[in-house]
């Protein structure tokens, strides 16, 4: 069964940067595009970055320039690296892991996995 | 950015009640939408894709159904392990949105 764990919320300054962790097992990792999607406190679910297995990336426009996407196929882990944070940042984080590589690549990418969420606070 | 709108945001119900939430899109998605379960603390749960078909293990008392911009999800008997926020989501493009959650609560 799938597994993925996510880490690295915590408290941090308005203006700081935050690196998440999102470690996956009990699938082919590699194969498989992955996403972050947070969660503002009380509030629904906003997608916030792609990455596909060949390493194609997308993102929401108000974290572009903010937020790196990344992968490390040989660890089987994700990261989202967050810059300027703002209290509009804080929220839980969860990694989402696509069911069909090929549906992904095709523009429709369906979220069937998720972690266990990381809370982000962005407060001074 | 497709824009998702959910109604009603909240509806009170009692077990046993057949209950059903609407989702609109702002253009058409065919049919690339999914339905989630979400409660208290924990990560959304994949209920419907495709607009209507059930994923695996769901019970069946779930079902979805429409195309294009307009869909809806049913519960024909509400227990009291539904009693959750739903979301749906459009999955057409790179950019996938989520509707803003409708709370189903204990009548």
């Amino acid at each position: 069964e799938a597994q993925l764990v996510d880490s690295g919320g915590g408290l941090v300054k308005p203006g700081g940067s935050l690196r998440l962790s999102c470690a996956a097992s009990g699938f082919t990792f590699s194969k498989i595009t992955m996403n972050w999607v947070r969660q503002a406190p009380g509030l629904g679910l906003e997608w916030v970055a792609s990455i596909s297995s060949g390493g194609f990336v997308y993102y929401k426009d108000s974290v572009k320039g903010r937020f790196t996407i990344s992968r490390d196929n040989a660890n089987n882990s994700l990261y989202l690296q967050m810059n300027s944070l703002s209290a509009e940042d804080t929220a839980v984080y969860y990694c989402a892991r696509v069911r069909w590589e090929a549906q992904a690549a095709a523009g429709n990418p369906l979220f069937d996995w998720w972690g266990q969420g990381t809370l982000v606070t962005v407060s001074s | 950015d497709i824009q998702m709108t959910q109604s009603p945001s909240t509806l009170s119900a009692f077990v046993g009640d057949r209950i059903t939430i609407t989702c609109r899109a702002s253009q058409s998605i065919n049919t690339w939408l999914a339905w989630f379960q979400q409660k208290p603390g924990k990560a959304p749960k994949l209920l419907i894709y495709k607009a209507s078909t059930l994923d695996s293990g769901v019970p069946l008392r779930f079902s979805g159904s429409g195309s294009g911009t307009e869909f809806t999800l049913t519960i024909s008997s509400l227990q009291s392990d539904d009693f959750a926020t739903y979301y749906c989501q459009q999955y057409t493009n790179y950019y996938p949105t989520f509707g803003q959650g409708t709370k189903v609560e204990i009548k």
